[in-house]
């Protein structure tokens, strides 16, 4: 089952327009990761942040979480139309047999943006 | 560094028979994942594997197995095909580097689709 939601399920935006999109997860965590996915293909890994860190950036991303309210977003600054894809958050569970290797994902955004 | 590799990349089967799939990890990664990604169920976690031994798996019916080599390769094998296993299986490797989840990376995937 998945772990959380994400929303919006689908972003439309124009190019150079900032893209906000939420995940939001059901237990405790030891990081969160944000993934990439175009068309069907297989999954890029974007960014990961560990569940004692607050915010962190990677070039046009900028990833916040909030461990009481179990959520996170991901910012994509001045979009490109290359950034159209899908989106997904995945979360790691605390150290032990049922994390290892595992990532639970969210459901995805999908996110278009126009030239 | 090469990235990971599946084959076959497409694959169509009918109801009743066996598949088998390939995955070769990132040299130097010694943790697989596979997962099963479907419209309607979106991506679940089937297994992951470490040093030829199955350390976690998903809640998916004894039909879908897999293995490890010795050199990290690995794959998986599902039985008795049914038109739901019809999906996208993406392998991943990591480094696994201790108590921390890792970032995973993620092959092209392999389309199945049961006719």
């Amino acid at each position: 089952s998945q772990q959380g939601e994400e929303d919006p399920q689908a972003l439309s935006i124009q190019e150079g327009e900032n893209a906000t999109m939420n995940c939001s997860y059901k237990t405790s965590i030891n990081n969160l990761q944000w993934y990439r996915q175009n068309s069907g293909r297989g999954l890029v890994h974007l960014i990961l942040i560990r569940s004692n860190e607050r915010e962190k950036h990677s070039g046009r991303l900028r990833v916040t979480l909030d461990t009481s309210k179990k959520s996170s977003s991901l910012l994509i600054t001045a979009s490109r139309a290359a950034d159209t894809a899908s989106y997904f958050c995945a979360t790691v569970r605390p150290a032990g047999g049922t994390s290892y290797g595992k990532l639970t994902f969210g459901q995805g955004t999908i996110l278009t943006v126009h030239p | 560094k090469a990235g990971v590799t599946q084959t076959p990349r497409y694959l169509i089967k009918t109801r009743g028979q066996q598949v088998t799939l390939s995955c070769s990890p990132i040299s130097g990664h010694r943790s697989v994942s596979w997962y099963q990604q479907t419209p309607g169920q979106g991506l679940q976690f089937l297994f992951e594997y470490f040093s030829e031994t199955q350390r976690n798996k998903g809640n998916f019916p004894g039909r879908f197995s897999g293995r490890q080599f010795s050199n990290s390769r690995s794959e998986m094998n599902v039985s008795t095909l049914e038109l739901g296993d019809s999906a996208l299986y993406l392998c991943a490797s990591s480094l696994d580097r201790g108590r921390d989840g890792n970032e995973q990376f993620f092959g092209p995937g392999t389309r199945l689709t049961v006719l």
